[in-house]
């Protein structure tokens, strides 16, 4: 168990370029959130998969995004045509929901992108 | 819905002195709350958490955080402040019944600094 995994740590790409981050979380975890740090802000909620199902996304995932969990395994958040106020922090996080305990949350190290 | 209120975007202390940041939340139903520290161009890392039981809770690196229901507060202390102990806090809260779905609400984080 190495914890949840994020590729690429770091991403710099020039307006209107599409991005792709991928998230791998803890082994056997079926929850997967996605959230999106701002500088001087604390991360906000983008999405999150119960296994392969995208469940909720939030009215700051623009048509411009796109989440997926294909297999209820690893992740991808796909940015296209990027902005520059798409530069952020974008963190994973997974868990094992069990209903009736606590669920421990794990988050990534996170993909820093900087549009340009 | 949920929020954190996070008072004091910068506190600054000196070393060996007591950290005190301050973390007010609001939720409808029982919380769960955490306190997460960041230091530059990385993840959260957890530092405790209040899920149930004894409303005081100690977590790594000598904090501890009080829940105090009466009051909608879970500041964060720790008795002696070391040179390591400068980064960013993050307090957040969690309500895990289906409509929240296991989200993380985040304050917008206090900066600590701790002077020589």
């Amino acid at each position: 168990d190495t914890g949840v995994s994020q590729d690429p740590r770091h991403k710099i790409t020039k307006r209107g370029q599409n991005v792709t981050f991928r998230c791998d979380p803890i082994s056997e975890h079926n929850r997967l959130y996605w959230y999106r740090q701002t500088l001087g802000q604390g991360p906000e909620f983008l999405t999150y998969f119960q296994n392969e199902a995208q469940l909720e996304k939030s009215r700051l995932l623009s048509d411009r995004f796109s989440a997926e969990r294909p297999k209820g395994s690893f992740s991808t958040l796909e940015i296209q045509r990027t902005e520059q106020g798409d530069s952020a922090m974008y963190l994973c996080a997974s868990s094992l929901v069990r209903l009736t305990s606590y669920n421990e949350q794990f988050f990534g190290p996170g993909t820093r992108l900087t549009v340009l | 819905a949920q929020s954190v209120t996070q008072l004091g975007s910068h506190v600054s202390v000196s070393e060996g002195a007591l950290v005190l940041l301050r973390c007010n939340y609001s939720s409808s139903v029982p919380p769960y709350l955490f306190w997460y520290v960041q230091y530059p161009n990385q993840g959260l890392q957890l530092l405790l958490k209040y899920t149930t039981g004894a409303t005081l809770v100690k977590g790594i690196n000598g904090f501890e955080a009080e829940f105090k229901k009466s009051e909608t507060s879970f500041h964060l202390t720790k008795p002696s402040a070391h040179m390591s102990d400068a980064a960013e806090y993050f307090c957040a809260v969690r309500v895990d019944h289906n409509t929240n779905a296991g989200k993380s609400t985040f304050g917008d984080g206090t900066t600590l600094t701790v002077k020589p």
